[in-house]
């Protein structure tokens, strides 16, 4: 596709359960991140990953939270037992490009995930 | 040492007006510094972005102005437009590790 596509856009669901938010970068893209936006602030980083590794998790807020890409492409960020705390947007990137100079990260639109 | 601190939290002015906004950052293994924009109900998109080798950067309206020793970096808009009404965020880089400031919602009035 032309940018980062993220579905669902919004995920309203109960405490409790589990939820599962996908993320389909540019075409090409080896580099893949994952980042929560609370509302008025900055993303905050969660894990990323070159290819199908994922390279740094140490953002993710706890073991509820995990990541997967596995041929490289589509990843999914999957939140178990849902806590109101994990409402936010979620947001995905991906670059170009590995290492030193990565250079731009292109943002998806984001899914806002609500739980009430 | 992680942190990117921002300022001001909000900005208003007016058409045809300088909008300036400042970060700051600790850690000197940063080596990139870009600028993001982000209007409502879309995702932040790149704007500009320097390297610490160079103290200026322009693209058309948008500057970067880098101080290495100080560590601090600023963007400044020339003859703001209702247009250029959104978010701002830095962000400062090494490699793959990103650090975002928390944004600054700038209001141009027409």
């Amino acid at each position: 596709g032309a940018g980062v596509s993220q579905s669902p856009r919004y995920k309203v669901t109960k405490r409790g359960q589990d939820v599962a938010l996908r993320c389909d970068p540019i075409s090409g893209h080896v580099s893949l991140y994952w980042y929560r936006q609370a509302l008025g602030q900055g993303p905050e980083f969660l894990t990323y990953f070159n290819y199908e590794a994922q390279q740094d998790k140490s953002g993710l807020p706890n073991d509820r939270f995990s990541a997967e890409r596995p041929e490289g492409s589509i990843s999914t960020l999957t939140i178990q037992r849902t806590e109101q705390r994990d409402s936010a947007m979620y947001r995905c990137a991906s670059s170009r490009t590995v290492g030193l100079n990565t250079g731009e990260l292109f943002f998806g639109e984001g899914s806002r995930l609500t739980v009430l | 040492q992680q942190q990117v601190k921002q300022s001001p939290q909000s900005l208003i002015v007016q058409k045809g007006g300088i909008s300036i906004i400042n970060c700051a950052y600790e850690n000197t293994a940063f080596d990139y510094f870009p600028w993001y924009q982000q209007f409502p109900g879309k995702g932040p998109a790149l704007l500009i972005a320097i390297r610490p080798d160079v103290s200026e950067k322009k693209e058309g309206r948008f500057t970067i102005s880098f101080n290495k020793s100080a560590k601090q970096f600023s963007l400044h808009i020339m003859d703001s437009q209702p247009g250029d009404s959104a978010t701002y965020f830095c962000a400062a880089s090494y490699g793959q590790n990103f650090v975002f400031g928390p944004g600054t919602r700038l209001s141009v009035l027409p």
